[in-house]
């Protein structure tokens, strides 16, 4: 059963505007969370994180929006630029569980920028 | 620089023949994974390690064999018995697991 699900595989957005993807999870021992970005043939390189004591994390052109009640994150990027094009990875972990089990990532999103 | 090495970044492998994939890290890391990247199917871990002379298996690791005697060291055996071993391979590691990992930039595999 998929604990962290990112519901939409792709989503195309006009360069200039703003791109949200979404990410819910299922498990309550979940409190910090992370969103990862990936090229292809490449690693994921980590982007922005939020914990569960906040409801909000900014960082430049990119916002993450947690509401515990709805076990359901966003990630917001205003403006898209074409470089934004790539796979963004949602992952959660149990930090008050000790972290054994580390990550637990959703199947991602693909983000396209058009011109 | 720290960070993580994976090599090769291509790797063609005949059916039935056992092969070797490669991680390395400096960054004094204790905890190491395996991750296979599937179109569709997102990050699936196959293996991990919290410590040196032990791991665990993860939610696809059949087919797959790892060893960790050193702690910057984890490479990744994929044998004969894997049923559909082309893919995109990932090592990451982590110093406390709960803030995220450090991704190697991966190794493609290709069974020919």
């Amino acid at each position: 059963d998929q604990q962290v699900k990112q519901n939409s595989p792709s989503l195309s957005v006009q360069e200039g505007r703003i791109s949200i993807l979404n990410c819910d999870y299922t498990n309550s021992m979940f409190d910090y969370f992370l969103w990862y970005k990936k090229y292809p043939a490449e690693g994921p390189t980590f982007l922005i994180s939020i914990s569960s004591i906040k409801d909000k994390n900014e960082d430049g052109r990119f916002t993450v929006f947690l509401n515990k009640s709805a076990k359901h994150l966003s990630l917001h990027i205003v403006p898209s630029q074409p470089g934004d094009s790539a796979v963004y990875f949602c992952a959660a972990s149990a930090l008050s569980g000790g972290g054994a089990d580390g990550l637990t990532f959703g199947k991602g999103t693909h983000l396209i920028i058009q011109p | 620089d720290g960070g993580i090495t994976q090599s090769p970044k291509y790797l063609f492998r005949k059916e039935g023949q056992n092969v070797t994939l490669s991680c390395e890290q400096n960054l004094n890391h204790d905890a190491m994974y395996w991750y296979r990247q599937d179109p569709g199917q997102g990050l699936r871990l196959i293996y991990y390690s919290q410590i040196v002379n032990d791991f665990q298996k993860g939610d696809i690791a059949e087919g797959y064999s790892v060893s960790r005697e050193k702690k910057e060291s984890f490479p990744l055996t994929v044998t004969s018995a894997q049923k559909n071993p082309t893919a995109f391979y990932l090592c990451a590691s982590s110093w406390l697991a709960v803030y995220g990992y450090t991704f190697g930039s991966g190794t493609r595999l290709t069974v020919v």
